[in-house]
């Protein structure tokens, strides 16, 4: 068990380019949540996969937002014709059974110039 | 709508006990979680309290009255360490809201 594992821990990328983030969760873990944090706030839902299927999306998940989990096991978050308001914290975490009690990966740091 | 309050910033010796407070205007959640989190690092989760009371894990204690729509996080023999944000956050089934955090500064 190594943990929650996100890819790249930073991006800067010029606007208007395509981005993709990279989950691996805790193996046995079969929920993975994705979580955008800016900076002085709590963390905000973006969606949620049980297994393969995404169960849930926010209403913050815009068209250019889009995130998959093909094998159920590590996922993949892309953000298309990105913005300066992209730039944040995206988390990922995963858990077993119960909700509460994610294990949230450190992050990847997204910087929109 | 949903909103959870928490004071800003809250400061406090090493050794001493501080309580930091979560207030909420919403209903219908499922349980009241508090995360952990150090500057540049991910959130830890700390505790839950699906039912009203006093929920104890070492140092750490939360409690939660959906009554008084209120929620503490009781942290005691303070530590260096625990200087970090802290969160707390309603789920209402897989997706959690969480508030705006909480700064403690543990002075020596």
């Amino acid at each position: 068990d190594t943990g929650v594992s996100q890819d790249p821990r930073h991006k800067i990328t010029k606007r208007g380019q395509n981005v993709t983030f990279r989950c691996d969760p805790i193996s046995e873990h079969n929920r993975l949540y994705w979580y955008r944090q800016t900076l002085g706030q709590g963390p905000e839902f973006l969606t949620y996969f049980q297994n393969e299927a995404q169960l849930e999306k926010s209403r913050l998940l815009s068209d250019r937002f889009s995130a998959e989990r093909p094998k159920g096991s590590f996922s993949t978050l892309e953000i298309q014709r990105t913005e300066q308001g992209d730039s944040a914290m995206y988390l990922c975490a995963s858990s077993f059974g119960q909700p509460y009690g994610y294990t949230f990966g450190s992050g990847t740091r997204l910087t929109v110039v | 709508g949903q909103s959870l309050e928490q004071p800003s910033e809250v400061t406090a010796v090493e050794g001493a006990i501080v309580q930091i407070n979560c207030t909420y205007q919403t209903s219908g959640f499922y349980g009241l979680s508090w995360y952990q989190q150090h500057d540049g690092g991910a959130p830890t989760f700390l505790s839950y309290n699906g039912l009203d009371g006093l929920e104890e894990t070492g140092r750490f204690s939360s409690f939660l009255s959906r009554s008084d729509s209120y929620g503490y996080l009781l942290l005691q023999e303070l530590q260096m360490k625990d200087s970090a944000s802290y969160f707390c956050a309603v789920n209402y089934g897989q997706n959690f809201v969480f508030g705006p955090g909480t700064r403690l500064s543990v002075l020596p």
